[in-house]
């Protein structure tokens, strides 16, 4: 089956640099998304990687290593905005995103 | 980047009331368009992969006869949730993905939060 592994809950204070892991197994690999979602809102896109490395975007980055199923989400000089889940999505091989369960991001001043 | 509009944002209907959603790509046309379900502290649930100007594609374990879903245009997707019961109380999302897009992602609407009494 197609499985999408992210902790639960993580917690970090504010100005902090903290990374949340996301490993995969899915029917083929087209790409993999991060999304912000603030509590009662919809999902924001966040990155995309869909070649193995790290994708810096401001205080956010990226990694891929496709060999070994695995993904990450740096976030630098925390925000207490920054508090909210991230979900980890696998585009499959037909196309179709697989989420992650999510993990919630606490962030304490 | 690419806007999706969801209407209404909040709902409150009576049971056995139907209730209908729609979703707009604003300014990106969207051949796909995709309806999850969220419940609290859950992650995203697909229910159905809507396709214009064909049969929507359910998952698993969605009734379709009870989310009907329409794909009229390259920028319109409704769901209408039929007989509503509070046991469909929920957080409905709709996502459109722009195929021009660099990345091929999707693009969600605000959600709508729908209540069943």
């Amino acid at each position: 089956g197609q499985n999408i592994d992210q902790p639960t809950e993580m917690t970090a204070t504010e100005g902090a640099i903290v990374q949340i892991n996301c490993t995969y197994q899915t029917s083929g690999f087209n790409g993999l998304f991060w999304y912000q979602q603030h509590a009662g809102e919809a999902p924001t896109f966040l990155s995309y990687n869909v070649l193995d490395g790290l994708e810096e975007k401001g205080r956010f980055s990226s990694f891929l290593s496709r060999s070994k199923g695995y993904s990450y989400l740096l976030l630098k000089e925390l925000q207490m905005k920054d508090s909210a889940s991230y979900l980890c999505a696998v585009l499959d091989s037909n196309y179709q995103l697989i989420w992650g369960a999510g993990t919630k991001l606490i962030i304490k001043p | 980047g690419a806007v999706v509009s969801q209407h209404p944002s909040r709902v409150i209907c009576k049971s056995g009331t139907s209730v209908k959603i729609e979703c707009r790509s604003l300014d990106f046309q969207a051949t796909t368009m995709f309806w999850y379900r969220q419940f609290p502290k859950k992650s995203l649930m697909l229910m159905a992969t809507s396709n214009e100007g064909s049969k929507a594609t359910y998952e698993q374990g969605v009734e379709k006869d009870k989310f009907l879903i329409n794909h009229a245009s390259l920028t319109l997707s409704t769901l209408t949730v039929t007989s509503a019961h509070p046991e469909d109380s929920s957080f409905y999302i709709c996502s459109a993905r722009d195929v021009g897009g660099a990345y091929n992602e999707q693009f969600f609407g605000p959600g709508t939060r729908l209540t069943v009494l």
